[in-house]
């Protein structure tokens, strides 16, 4: 079973800080992705990241997938409340199933 | 358009009572896949299929869970005899196509989810 381990499960933050969330894994993935879901909806996907030492920027986001293929981050500058919610990455196994890691709760404090 | 809908919302059953959830993809969508998740937790694979075909099912907790997607389209997650075990946020979610192929990546877009609460 391929795990994805998030780090950290919680993080509470004032606005306009910045934050790293990442997402670990002993196994090597063709791809990751990053979900962001709020309360009583489903994720939503903000980034695919395919390619070793990727970096994507999706405004204020930043998602980088490791050489490896084994782990990734999500750098937010200048958190907004907006920003709240809980971050998931879920990589994608060559048995083409999606695993999601074990989720970021996020609390951006206005 | 639409999104992926799921029904009911909201389901309570007694314990031992057979319970069956709904998936409608969102329309022309190839892969439809099933995950139950945990309150604050990331969802957990259990099933999907392409088109009609069930690809995997490896997630699938026992054989009291079934899952079937007889036309292609609407999906319907069955729990046979539930248990208290079984209570959780059961979500479904559609492709235009399952798998990863020549650097192509796919978008799975989730239902709101069923909660199944089993007393």
């Amino acid at each position: 079973t391929q795990l994805l381990e998030q780090s950290p499960q919680f993080l509470s933050i004032q606005e306009g800080e910045n934050l790293t969330v990442y997402c670990n894994s002993s196994s090597v993935f063709s791809s990751l992705q990053w979900y962001r879901q709020e309360p009583g909806e489903g994720p939503v996907l903000l980034v695919t990241v395919v390619t070793g030492g990727e970096v994507k920027k999706l405004k204020r986001l930043t998602f980088q997938f490791g050489d490896a293929r084994k782990d990734s981050s999500l750098h937010i500058t200048a958190a907004q409340p907006g920003d709240t919610g809980l971050y998931l990455c879920a990589g994608l196994s060559s048995a083409r199933q999606l695993t999601f890691g074990s989720g970021t709760q996020l609390t951006v404090l206005p | 358009g639409a999104g992926v809908s799921q029904s009911p919302r909201y389901k309570v059953t007694k314990r031992g009572q057979d319970v069956a959830l709904r998936c409608d993809p969102i329309s022309g969508h190839v892969s439809l896949y099933w995950y139950r998740q945990a309150l604050g937790q990331g969802p957990e694979f259990l099933t999907y299929f392409n088109y009609e075909a069930q690809q995997d099912k490896s997630g699938l907790p026992n054989d009291r869970f079934s899952a079937e997607r007889p036309e292609g389209s609407i999906s319907t997650l069955t729990i046979q005899r539930t248990e208290q075990r079984d209570s959780a946020m059961y979500r479904c979610a559609s492709s235009l196509a399952g798998g990863l192929a020549g650097g192509w990546t796919y978008e799975q877009y989730f239902g709101p989810g069923t909660r199944l609460t089993v007393t």
